[in-house]
């Protein structure tokens, strides 16, 4: 059964503090791996899309990265306004219509 | 929202009541879904709709029902609420990046 996990469930972190959130996965064929972030209130906002194991994408103060079991997104230097909720989300070759399946999300808490 | 729009933003219904939801989009893209989210579910798929008339379930449909007559339309109907369905629901449609998701319906069965 796929499956996307993401640890951890909540981060705190002082501001200039750096980090990095897991998503591992169990799919049957990755056609590619989804970050995202979400505000409160909102719906989520893509931030990168990877393909192949060893790829890599930065934003900002965001990288991620992905090897064949998990993938990381790190936060160099956090400030206040990267406070959210970090989604990942994996598409398998076998899905049908595209579908994607989602983690539960890491709750990212940046302190002043 | 790169041309997605859900309404009605916020709903409070009866239990028993029918509910319609709406998403719009201007973009022309062929596939639609419909997910729910909820603490510690994350966001789940109702339905999705591969074209006008052509839908298919997800992992949570049951009590759910979809419509797409036009393109750029896709309905989502709760034929007779319980307070089960009470969450967020998130329209969205599939670019070649990943999804893009509408701002959500926050719907409160009582």
């Amino acid at each position: 059964e796929d499956q996307v996990t993401q640890s951890p469930e909540a981060l705190r972190l002082q501001e200039g503090e750096s980090s990095s959130l897991n998503c591992s996965y169990t799919v049957s064929g990755l056609r590619g791996l989804f970050w995202y972030r979400q505000d409160p209130g909102k719906g989520p906002e893509f931030l990168f899309t990877l393909y192949s194991a060893g790829e890599e994408k930065e934003k900002e103060r965001l990288k991620a990265t992905l090897t064949k079991k998990e993938s990381f997104l790190h936060i160099t230097a956090p400030k206040p306004e990267d406070s959210a909720t970090y989604l990942c989300a994996v598409q398998a070759v076998a899905n049908t219509g595209n579908q994607f399946y989602f983690g539960t999300g890491t709750s990212l808490t940046v302190i002043p | 929202d790169a041309g997605i729009t859900q309404s009605p933003r916020h709903k409070v219904t009866e239990t028993g009541t029918p509910v319609t939801l709406r998403c719009h989009q201007t973009e022309n893209h062929r596939y639609m879904y419909w997910y729910r989210q909820d603490p510690g579910h994350g966001l789940r798929l109702i339905h999705y709709s591969y074209g006008v008339k052509d839908t298919d379930k997800g992992e949570v449909s049951d009590g759910y029902s979809v419509s797409r007559s036009k393109t750029e339309d896709f309905l989502l109907t709760l034929e007779s609420a319980t307070s089960s369905q009470t969450s967020v629901y998130f329209c969205a449609i599939s670019a070649n990046y990943g999804y893009t998701f509408g701002s959500g319906t926050r719907l409160t069965v009582v």
